[in-house]
């Protein structure tokens, strides 16, 4: 059984940091694509970035708004995903949902994690 | 960037049929996904690939893309359908995920 478990989430301030980690089973770690998605409170859902499978060299995508504030990476001794939020603003309170992108599927996100929850404010 | 617009609700009563439309431009050139996500839940894949259901999703969701249009196709919508659907499209151009604002179904 697939599962992505989602932690880290909390309260910071505006300008700080904060790391969530997401750990995965039920699948080869090495061989996935996997993004996290976010869902500020009552609005709809956001992409934040991907980080392709070890195979197809692990690079990671951005979206705009995030872009040189976070960083995702994985490792794979662990099987967890991680997603480092720095600089971090207002507008990045959310749900943050880490999920598997399918290759076989249009790279669909066929799973997705409970979610973990990000307030940013002072 | 790639825009996808979609209508805020639709309305259907139980039994009938829900259509639910996401434009972008040239849309049907592009893969849609469409996602299911209920109150308090995590959003769950319905559609893939423009029309494909994974395992477990009933054939009553299809799905299907013409021109600037994506659709999602509900037939003999029952009360567990009521939720808010998104469809989503890879912005080539800009390397990344692309959702619409989501459709609040209501039965």
């Amino acid at each position: 059984e697939v599962q992505l478990v989602e932690s880290g989430g909390n309260l910071v301030k505006p300008g700080g940091s904060l790391r969530l980690s997401c750990a995965v089973s039920g699948f080869t770690f090495s061989n996935a694509y996997l993004s996290w998605v976010r869902q500020a409170p009552g609005k709809g859902l956001e992409w934040v970035g991907r980080i392709k499978s070890e195979s197809d060299g692990g690079a990671a995508d951005y979206a705009a708004p995030v872009k040189g504030r976070f960083i995702i990476s994985r490792d794979y001794s662990k099987d967890t995903l991680y997603l480092q939020m720095n600089s971090l603003k207002t507008e990045d309170t959310a749900i943050y949902y880490c999920t598997t992108e399918n290759t076989m599927m249009g790279l669909s996100s066929d799973y997705w994690g409970q979610g973990t929850l990000v307030t940013v404010s002072s | 960037s790639y825009v996808l617009t979609q209508p805020p609700s639709v309305s259907v009563a139980p039994g009938k049929t829900a259509t639910i439309t996401c434009g972008g431009n040239n849309i049907g050139s592009k893969s849609v996904h469409w996602y299911q996500q209920k109150p308090g839940q995590a959003p769950v894949l319905v559609i893939y690939y423009n029309s494909d259901r994974p395992s477990g999703i009933p054939e009553r969701f299809s799905g299907s893309t013409s021109g600037n249009t994506a659709t999602l196709t509900i037939t003999k919508v029952e009360a567990g359908d009521e939720a808010d659907y998104y469809c989503q499209v890879w912005g080539s151009s800009s390397l990344n995920w692309v959702f619409g604002g989501g459709t609040k179904l209501t039965v």
